[in-house]
């Protein structure tokens, strides 16, 4: 069974400096990875996804994440966060043929001025 | 275009009572989801939908139905309201299932007193 491990539930970083979220997952079979992001009081929007090709993974507003498979890791990254970045990410992954998509417990991004 | 719209924004329920989550969707998804946010557990799947008159469970079914009788509307029942329902709900819908992006609505906020 899939499952996903953020092992930082908080995170504070300065303006301006680079930061890193982390994310592991765990599955039998090949995987779809996301990071998702939740602004508050909204729902979540997708930030970035890897379903193949390519293991760096560009997002919006500046992020990327890099896919490693013998690490079953897809951390997060961004090399000068904003204080508009204050806001929770969520990993999420899915197995391929797995019609559920299961989500870590979250990283809260704290951005300090 | 709307998007994912849930009804109500808020609710305040007495232990015991029922009700009904709306969750509407104008973007001709074949697949919907109700997950639970929930402090220091992320979201967790309660159940999910490939299309219209298809449905399953998820990591968390118990306590509420679904139904999926077309394809823009996934409203989950509550039966019979508990304390341990008092969390946050997020329907969710995507093109296909698990290799599409999730598109989320708002959220409902939910208090079993």
């Amino acid at each position: 069974a899939q499952s996903v491990t953020q092992l930082d539930s908080q995170v504070p970083v300065f303006e301006e400096a680079p930061v890193e979220l982390r994310c592991n997952y765990s599955s039998s079979v090949s995987v779809y990875l996301f990071w998702y992001v939740q602004y508050p009081n909204q729902g979540l929007q997708l930030l970035l996804k890897y379903l193949s090709g390519s293991t760096l993974v560009k997002g919006i507003n500046g992020f990327e994440a890099e896919f490693n498979k013998s690490q079953t890791s897809f951390h997060l990254r961004k090399p000068s966060v904003h204080i508009s970045d204050t806001a929770e990410y969520f990993c999420a992954v899915s197995d391929r043929g797995n019609e559920k998509l299961t989500f870590g417990t979250g990283t809260r991004l704290t951005i300090i001025p | 275009n709307a998007g994912v719209t849930q009804t109500p924004k808020f609710q305040v329920l007495k232990t015991g009572q029922s009700m009904t989550l709306q969750c509407a969707q104008d973007m001709n998804h074949e697949y919907m989801s109700w997950y639970r946010q929930d402090p220091g557990m992320g979201l967790r799947l309660i159940h999910y939908s490939v299309g219209a008159g298809i449905t399953d469970q998820g990591e968390v079914p118990n306590g509420y139905n679904v139904s999926r009788s077309t394809t823009e509307d996934f409203p989950l029942r509550l039966l019979s309201a508990a304390p341990s329902q008092t969390s946050v709900y997020f329907c969710a819908s995507s093109p296909s299932s698990y290799n599409s992006p999730l598109h989320f609505g708002n959220g409902t906020r939910l208090t079993v007193t």
